[in-house]
């Protein structure tokens, strides 16, 4: 399954939205009846940080100014109003195939 | 607190060998699949290879198929992964991560550097 997002970098305006897209080759929807599309940040010189898993299920400990949304082969990462602390790289990933494939990473960084 | 520690990583040349090891704490390791995800160098983040909780079921990249093996040992909480062949596009920094479904904790990583 091939992952793609869109923009590959999203210069931002601190407190002001982010939107990320990402669509997949084939339907995520997996014969459990779950859709595991899961989007990671990686912020720079640190390992990845699973952000939110089945589309839209906000881990544990991540504000909620991050909410996940899609269905299918379309999905869509928001971030409300970027803070400072936002700023890396962002990465959709499908879990529902193998093998697991990932989306080219959108950078997200101060305009 | 769950940590994930990779060690192992380190300079090979063309062909060689290494084996990664992660130390896992912080959670009962026995009762979850992990994972090996990779980044090389200014890259994004490849999938490497998933192996269930008892190890009976490995999955690969096609990238690693046929030279890499992934193996755990439940009763010391460490995973593993023998990387034989290597190639200089096998250079990356290694990631351990919980998870089958959900890749929901990641080690600091081990760098490998496959150069002559």
């Amino acid at each position: 399954i091939v992952m793609t997002q869109t923009p590959l970098s999203s210069p931002v305006t601190l407190g002001q939205p982010a939107s990320i897209s990402c669509r997949s080759s084939e339907s995520l929807v997996h014969s459990d009846g779950n859709t595991y599309l899961s989007w990671l940040q990686q912020r720079p010189g640190q390992p990845p940080r699973l952000l939110i898993n089945k589309i839209s299920n906000r881990l544990s400990g991540v504000p909620d100014r991050f909410s996940g949304s899609g269905a299918g082969t379309d999905f869509t990462l928001e971030i409300s109003r970027v803070e400072a602390e936002d700023i890396g790289v962002y990465y959709c990933i499908q879990t529902t195939q193998f093998p697991r494939t990932f989306g080219q990473g959108t950078k997200v960084e101060i305009k | 607190e769950v940590l994930l520690v990779e060690s192992g990583g380190g300079l090979v040349q063309p062909g060689g060998s290494l084996r990664l090891s992660c130390s896992a704490s912080g959670f009962t390791f026995s009762t979850y699949a992990m994972t090996w995800v990779r980044q090389a160098p200014g890259k994004g983040l490849e999938y490497v290879s998933t192996i269930s909780i008892n190890g009976d079921i490995t999955k690969y990249a096609d990238s690693v198929k046929g030279r890499f093996t992934i193996s755990r040992d439940n009763s010391k909480s460490t995973l593993d992964l023998q990387m034989s062949s290597l190639r200089a596009e096998d250079t990356a920094v290694y990631y351990c991560v919980k998870g089958w479904f959900n890749f929901d904790y990641w080690g600091q990583g081990a760098l490998v550097t496959v150069s002559s």
